[in-house]
């Protein structure tokens, strides 16, 4: 089976431009959340999508948007960067037709905003 | 709401040494734990979860944990640390049951092993 994976890695955005953010979940799973974690911080939860649906949001401002495909792969969007922004971002797949499965993570894509 | 708290920002341990990694969380309604560890420049790899049942959770790596409701808390624990166990760990809870996986995460123990 294959795991979570997040691209890009790595990159670096300038204050006020958008970026995209991809992950495609591991096989069979339908639900993707996203964390934003701030250096030294814990992971916090941006927001969740089930069948393409968003199910579920955190604390963070319009200019953070989601999409769920067809296939659950997922992407965040980040519209007007702030500074702020320079996290490392966590994507997360699961199971969601039952409550009780895990998360499994992805490597992350660290943002840096300049 | 749900809350995590990790006591310790850090604690360092000797390699051989045992490890106490502690939660407290604090939810009016029923909740699933979880731990997670994080290595430099990583992701987050699951090392155990309370769900239900038995109180005391066995994980990877040698690592368990103790459900204990009466004092809300779930702490980590090592009988024998391991140069390979240093890195940030990250206690977890979300609501039992449904489709929602929001994780709150507190904000993390680095574990530092000193030979």
């Amino acid at each position: 089976e294959t795991g979570v994976t997040q691209s890009p890695t790595h990159l670096i955005k300038t204050r006020g431009q958008q970026v995209t953010l991809r992950c495609s979940s591991q096989s069979g799973h339908n639900t993707v959340s996203w964390y934003q974690q701030a250096l030294g911080q814990g992971p916090q939860f941006i927001f969740q999508y089930y069948r393409e649906e968003e199910n579920g949001r955190g604390n963070f401002p319009p200019r953070f948007s989601g999409l769920q495909f067809p296939n659950y792969s997922s992407e965040l969007n980040v519209n007007a960067l702030e500074l702020d922004d320079s996290a490392l971002y966590l994507c997360a797949s699961s199971l969601g037709e039952t409550g009780n499965t895990e998360a499994f993570f992805g490597q992350g894509t660290r943002l840096t905003v300049v | 709401a749900q809350s995590v708290t990790q006591l310790d920002s850090q604690v360092p341990v000797f390699e051989e040494a045992p490890v106490e990694l502690r939660c407290n969380y604090s939810s009016s309604v029923s909740v699933y734990l979880f731990w997670y560890v994080q290595y430099p420049n990583q992701g987050l790899q699951l090392l155990l979860k309370y769900l239900s049942g038995s109180t005391l959770v066995k994980g990877i790596n040698g690592f368990e944990a103790e459900f204990k409701k009466s004092e809300t808390s779930f702490h980590l624990t090592k009988p024998s640390a391991h140069m390979s166990d240093a890195a940030e760990y990250f206690c977890a809870v979300r609501l039992s049951g449904g489709s929602n996986y929001k994780l709150t995460f507190g904000k993390g123990t680095l574990l530092t092993v000193n030979p």
